[in-house]
């Protein structure tokens, strides 16, 4: 199928503790898209990679796109409350015009 | 730049009504798409559009319709408002790229949707 499946669905740390959330899929992505959606909100675009390996970090949050353009994951080093929402992965594909998005990870933080 | 903008922001509707959800960007974009979310879940795509004119179904069509008369302008009919339809609706677009640059989905802020 075209799903991208993501993984946890739900996690809740301790303000201060690491987060990772996983996107997989059965099939080579052309690029994968990391988004936020704080609670109440609407999903807001955080990064897309694109190139085998990739890793991009933005402060306290470092982006992986692995080696066989399968997989990728979100990692937060040092929870914050403000870190609290959804994460989505997406991959648009080209040949349908559309995006592809993973089922969310919802982070609670609790400080 | 406003970005995508969407109208209203919540509406209550009664089971058989119907009314039209607005949704206008200002970036020129040619894709545009219309999701809905039920609480707790993860985005699905109703409706979409790669330009004026030109509109496709997606995965969960049924009970909606859409027009693409303007590159701007992208609105999403509900008739005979049932309970199902209870959900929060996104407006996005974007302007897809090739090679490294972005193809970012730039979302509105929802229209927060209760058919009673």
């Amino acid at each position: 199928g075209q799903q991208v499946m993501q993984i946890p669905q739900y996690q809740h740390v301790q303000e201060g503790e690491d987060f990772t959330t996983y996107c997989n899929s059965s099939t080579t992505l052309s690029n994968i898209q990391w988004y936020k959606q704080r609670p109440g909100g609407h999903p807001v675009f955080l990064i897309q990679l694109v190139k085998s390996g990739e890793v991009k970090k933005q402060k306290r949050l470092t982006f992986q796109f692995g080696e066989a353009k399968k997989n990728s994951s979100l990692h937060i080093t040092a929870t914050q409350t403000t870190d609290v929402g959804t994460y989505f992965c997406a991959e648009f594909k080209y040949n349908f015009n559309k995006f592809y998005f993973g089922s969310g990870t919802k982070l609670n933080v609790k400080p | 730049n406003a970005g995508v903008t969407q109208t209203p922001k919540f509406r209550i509707l009664k089971i058989g009504q119907s009314m039209t959800l607005q949704c206008a960007q200002d970036m020129n974009h040619n894709y545009m798409y219309w999701y809905r979310q039920d609480p707790g879940m993860g985005l699905k795509l109703i409706y979409y559009s790669v330009g004026a004119g030109i509109t496709d179904k997606g995965e969960v069509p049924n009970g909606y319709n859409v027009s693409r008369s303007t590159t701007e302008d992208f609105p999403l009919r509900l008739e005979l408002a049932a309970p199902s339809q209870t959900s929060v609706y996104f407006c996005a677009s974007s302007q897809p790229l090739t090679g490294t640059m972005n193809t970012e989905a730039f979302f509105g802020q929802g229209t927060r949707l209760t058919v009673v």
